[in-house]
């Protein structure tokens, strides 16, 4: 297809176990976005990748989160040592244009992450 | 603090009826604002969006309203469909550095027959 997908599409694990989240973005598209929407509430901010550079990361909520490009495409988000309040779905989003310009988001269906 | 505020949180209508959502916001300096539609368990689709000069937009039974001046927009639906069932998120981008984005929660819309 020719939209962003995102694995898994649920993820379950215990608490303090560690979990990679994956993105595959649109083909060609600068800009990628993670997310974190918790439920009932608009999707937050977590961090964004111009290419293969992390140039904000300033949402993630602690060191336990770690996100990843290294080749400009596919992205990993990481979570480690998960705890209870990580539990939301994760979305990722691809834009075709860096910058300021007003290119839409293109969103994937998310990873629903339940920690137990 | 950049926000993005939306109303009703909820709102169900009859199908067939009319209905119009809120967007205030606080951003600024201000790019664009979106609308956006999320189906349950989906990520949002972009249904519309407005740059600064722009005050109106429609897009098939769907039109938002911008007013720059007061920073608020709307999102009317007409004659709405069951497949309007939906969260319709109000999405506003800053015009400092990279495309940073501000969402709202959303307001739940349900369609009922």
């Amino acid at each position: 297809g020719a939209g962003v997908s995102q694995s898994p599409r649920y993820k379950v694990a215990k608490r303090g176990q560690d979990v990679a989240l994956r993105c595959d973005p649109i083909s060609g598209h600068v800009s990628l976005f993670w997310y974190q929407q918790a439920l009932g509430q608009g999707p937050e901010f977590l961090t964004y990748f111009q290419n293969e550079a992390q140039l904000d990361k300033s949402g993630l909520p602690s060191d336990r989160f770690f996100a990843e490009r290294p080749e400009g495409s596919v992205s990993t988000l990481k979570i480690q040592r998960t705890q209870q309040e990580d539990s939301a779905v994760y979305l990722c989003a691809s834009s075709l244009e860096s910058g300021r310009a007003g290119s839409p988001l293109h969103f994937g269906n998310g990873t629903r992450l339940t920690v137990t | 603090k950049n926000q993005v505020e939306q109303s009703p949180q909820s709102l169900i209508i009859l199908e067939g009826k009319n209905c119009t959502l809120q967007c205030n916001y606080t951003v600024s300096p201000f790019s664009n604002l979106r609308w956006y539609k999320q189906d349950t368990g989906r990520g949002p689709v972009s249904l519309t969006i407005m740059t600064f000069s722009e005050n109106t937009k429609s897009n098939g039974r769907y039109t938002a309203t911008l007013d720059a001046d007061t920073k608020q927009s709307s999102l009317h639906i007409t004659a709405s469909q069951l497949s309007d069932s939906a969260s319709y998120i109000c999405v506003v981008t800053n015009s400092g550095g990279y495309q940073k984005v501000t969402f709202g929660i959303g307001t739940k819309l349900q369609v009922i027959p």
